[in-house]
């Protein structure tokens, strides 16, 4: 069981947005502004696409953003595309812990 | 150009070890973190253990800790992880990532561990 909770699938039609959410305790996504969102597609290597809740690395997408509220962390894709159908983590700084926590993952499918 | 290429993967029989490498470029390798991720056939990342820059301080998920040893050797832009004990729950794709400051920005394209007889 991962220490995060995302929902396994989410899916959306070309152009549409879709939000993945990633829920966790007080004692990590709620006590740090230290989440991050991963991207993978099959048989490579996560991509960091979102850090610190919010911010972009160079090079991401501007319909990449991400949010959060209480314990709970978003990540919305706007505008999708079909290269956005992946495998999207989110992780967070963790009290007590040293490594970071991840979420168990979503798939989002493009329509 | 940054990357991170690791190596050492394979088959190995339960109970058994290995030693991953990791060859960092690009980057000003000694000013970071570094730290290993896994991820079991079909499954999630989990972080497995981390080092600091100078090496002085290493640290471990529960589930590895006293079997893995994570090391660098800052002369040779090279982060190590040792592995004792192997168990097929061990079986996995091990990939090196520069972390700053809980993320993961520097992935390499991993190596598969397989545990089994």
């Amino acid at each position: 069981q991962s220490a995060l909770t995302q929902p396994p699938s989410a899916s959306g039609s070309p152009g549409q947005s879709v939000t993945i959410s990633c829920t966790g305790t007080s004692n990590d996504v709620g006590g740090y502004n230290y989440v991050s969102w991963y991207q993978q597609h099959p048989g490579k290597a996560p991509k960091l696409m979102i850090y610190e809740v919010s911010k972009r690395p160079s090079g991401v997408p501007d319909r990449f953003s991400g949010s959060k509220s209480g314990n709970t962390a978003s990540l919305t894709v706007s505008g999708l595309q079909a290269e956005d159908e992946a495998d999207y983590y989110c992780s967070s700084k963790a009290g007590g812990s040293t490594t970071v926590v991840f979420g168990g993952g979503t798939k989002l499918t493009v329509l | 150009e940054v990357q991170l290429v690791e190596s050492g993967g394979g088959l190995v029989q339960p109970g058994g070890s290995l030693r991953l490498s990791c060859a960092a470029s690009g980057f000003t390798f000694n000013t970071y973190y570094m730290s290993w991720v896994r991820q079991a056939p079909g499954k999630g990342l989990e972080s497995v253990a981390k080092i600091k820059p100078d090496g002085s301080e290493k640290y471990y998920v529960d589930s590895v800790r006293g079997r893995f040893t994570i090391s660098r050797d800052n002369s040779k832009n090279s982060l190590y992880l040792q592995m004792n004990s192997l168990s097929a729950e061990d079986t996995a794709v091990y990939y090196c990532a520069k972390e700053d400051y809980w993320r993961f920005d520097i992935w390499g394209r991993g190596t598969l561990v397989t545990v089994s007889s």
